[in-house]
This record gives structure tokens, sequence and C-alpha cells, in this order.
């Protein structure tokens, strides 16, 4: 699982601000899922992408929140005028394909602070 | 809507004690349940099971579904230190989409 990389893993922003999380799939993987971790509570899917395709968007808020992942680099969950609730460790997680993707390994997550 | 349910919330232990960690579950279209250890970053992968009654082990980790009974156990024996963590269970769905429903975690502690 060390091969899904994340950057930046800590990102601090102003609220109202942009943030931008980028993740990188392990070799191989097509398949991106995003998952947000909220202090002291499991993991929320978000989205899952292949490339140039989004799959399913079901667990991403309706507004603010939006993510790509282009036909080439890295997947990007981006959020806009950011508030203090969105603070958490946003995790991208990947798989070779949308079957074997019920074993998906995780990357070291983003920790995202709204001051 | 799906449910994953762990328990305990938390544990402490001592290094060396034999520990049970539960997850039921209340999904439709079921196609497996995984664990996961969650140290201070990413989720590390632990175990898949999509069978009733085969037990998985790796090392002193063990595991076992029941699918009639909606729930899971994840064993872990002769604790260390090192097996301090959060312990995630998930669920996951046949169909293309590959989501999965995490419950909330176990915390468990290995005191010496």
């Amino acid at each position: 699982n060390a091969g899904v990389m994340q950057n930046p893993r800590h990102l601090v922003r102003r609220r109202g601000q942009e943030a931008r999380l980028r993740c990188s799939p392990m070799k191989g993987h097509s398949h991106v899922y995003w998952y947000r971790q909220l202090p002291e509570e499991g993991l929320k899917f978000m989205v899952y992408l292949q490339k140039e395709n989004i799959i399913d968007e079901s667990g991403m808020p309706k507004e603010r929140f939006s993510a790509e992942f282009p036909k080439e680099g890295p997947s990007i969950l981006r959020i806009q005028q950011v508030v203090r609730g969105d603070s958490a460790a946003y995790f991208c997680a990947s798989s070779p394909t949308a079957e074997s993707g019920n074993t998906i390994y995780f990357g070291e997550g983003s920790w995202l602070t709204v001051v | 809507e799906d449910k994953v349910v762990q328990s305990p919330l938390s544990l402490v232990v001592h290094e060396g004690d034999t520990v049970t960690l539960n997850c039921s579950y209340e999904v439709t279209n079921f196609r497996s349940l995984l664990w996961y250890k969650q140290e201070k970053k990413a989720p590390t992968f632990l175990f898949m099971l999509t069978s009733s009654g085969i037990e998985k082990k790796s090392g002193r980790l063990s595991s076992i579904l029941d699918k009639k009974e909606l729930f899971s156990i994840l064993n872990i024996t002769a604790t260390q230190t090192g097996d301090s963590a959060v312990y995630l269970c998930a669920v996951g769905y046949t169909g293309t989409a590959s989501k999965l429903t995490f419950g909330t975690g176990t915390r468990l502690q290995v005191t010496l």
C-alpha cells in the first residue's frame, strides 16, 4: 500500500480558500477511490473514478467538492471555499480493476486543517 | 441504510492477552468483509472474507465470517504492543462500484 502516493500530507487552509489534494495510484492501478475520515469517525466513501470518468460519486457533498482523474497525471480532490467542518483526513486508495477493487490499498492520507 | 457496527469501541489489554474484535453488518448486495489495521496513517489491509466458516490466518491474527448471522470476528493471540491500533471492518458490494462501507473501528491498546 506504500505505492499509493498522496500529497500534500498536511495542508492548512483558511476558511474560504481552496484545497487541492493529489493522489497517484499504485503502478498498474487504474481505479481510484477517495475516502474522508473525520475525527473519531470511520472512513466514509466519497467518490470512485477511473481514468477520465467518475463512476460513483454518491458520497460526495453536493457543493464545493469535486474530483477528477485525468488521462495523464494524478487524481485530484478539490474543495472550494473550505469551512472548518472540512477538516479531516482524506485518504486515496487504488485497485487494478473494479472486481478486485473490494481489496483496495490506501495511501498515507492528506490531513486538511481549516483555520 | 447500510450499517457496519464494530464492538467494543475501545479495548485495553496486557501484552500476551488474546483479544476478539467483533463486526456485524446489515447491507444489501454483500460481497465481502474486510479487516484493516490503522495506526496513525494509512489503513493496512489484513483480510478479505467472502465465504462463511472459512478461517483466514496470518501469524497471530485470524478472522472468520458468518454470513447467516451477518458478523465477523478478528482474533489476535499473544498480543504485543505493536498491535496497538484502530482495527477497521468494512463491507464490499457486488456490482461494478467498489466502494466500501466502514465501521467506526475498535481502538486496541496493548500495555506492558
